[in-house]
């Protein structure tokens, strides 16, 4: 089975950065998902890491390394529409997605 | 505007009633998905198709079916809903299955009573 663990909430402050946590146990690994979620709304893809390091996006980065089944998202200068779950998924052996539970961030003014 | 659907926006259902849900996307991506959310569990994969004519069983296929008959279009069927199957459900693309981005449709908040 799969094993996926993010924090379940997270707040911070506006222009603050944070840092969301990923740690997975999956059979077999083919990259990593982190997904965007705001409240009602449908997923959206943010970024993906198949080889160790940081993949950097604006303002937010994406951390892998694959020996520690671990992953960081690293959301700078936060802003008020940043505040969202913020979804890691993993692509195991046999390609299926699966999903941590999500880590809602809420930004303070 | 190409992207994926999804109807309807929600419904209520008695249970023991059979209810499709209907997905279609125009990117013409090969592969689509549907997941389930559901409060403290995440997504979690109901039933997927790799390409147009082909179907396979996810994390949580029980008491679903789907099928897929061309491209666009990727209906999943609850048979006979039971409370349990009240959750919100969003369908997805992607190119090709695997490593590919998933696309989200708008999803369908379902309740079972």
């Amino acid at each position: 089975g799969q094993n996926i663990d993010q924090p379940t909430e997270m707040t911070a402050t506006e222009g603050a950065i944070v840092q969301i946590n990923c740690t997975y146990q999956t059979s077999g690994f083919n990259g990593l998902f982190w997904y965007q979620q705001h409240a009602g709304e449908a997923p959206t893809f943010l970024s993906y890491n198949v080889l160790d390091g940081l993949e950097e996006k604006g303002r937010f980065s994406s951390f892998l390394s694959r020996s520690k089944g671990y992953s960081y998202l690293l959301l700078k200068e936060l802003q008020m529409k940043d505040s969202a779950s913020y979804l890691c998924a993993v692509v195991s052996n046999d390609y299926k997605l699966s999903f941590g539970a999500g880590t809602t961030v809420t930004v303070r003014a | 505007i190409a992207g994926i659907t999804q109807a309807p926006t929600s419904q209520i259902l008695a249970a023991g009633r059979r209810m499709t849900l209907r997905c279609t996307q125009d990117m013409r991506h090969n592969a689509m998905y549907w997941y389930r959310q559901d409060l403290g569990l995440g997504l979690r994969l109901i039933h997927y198709s790799n390409t147009a004519g082909t179907t396979g069983k996810g994390e949580v296929p029980d008491g679903y079916s789907v099928s897929r008959a061309n491209t666009d279009d990727f209906p999943l069927t609850l048979a006979s809903a039971v409370p349990s199957q009240t959750s919100v459900y969003f369908c997805a693309s992607s190119d090709s299955r695997g490593a590919d981005e998933q696309f989200f449709g708008p999803g369908t908040r379902l309740t079972v009573l």
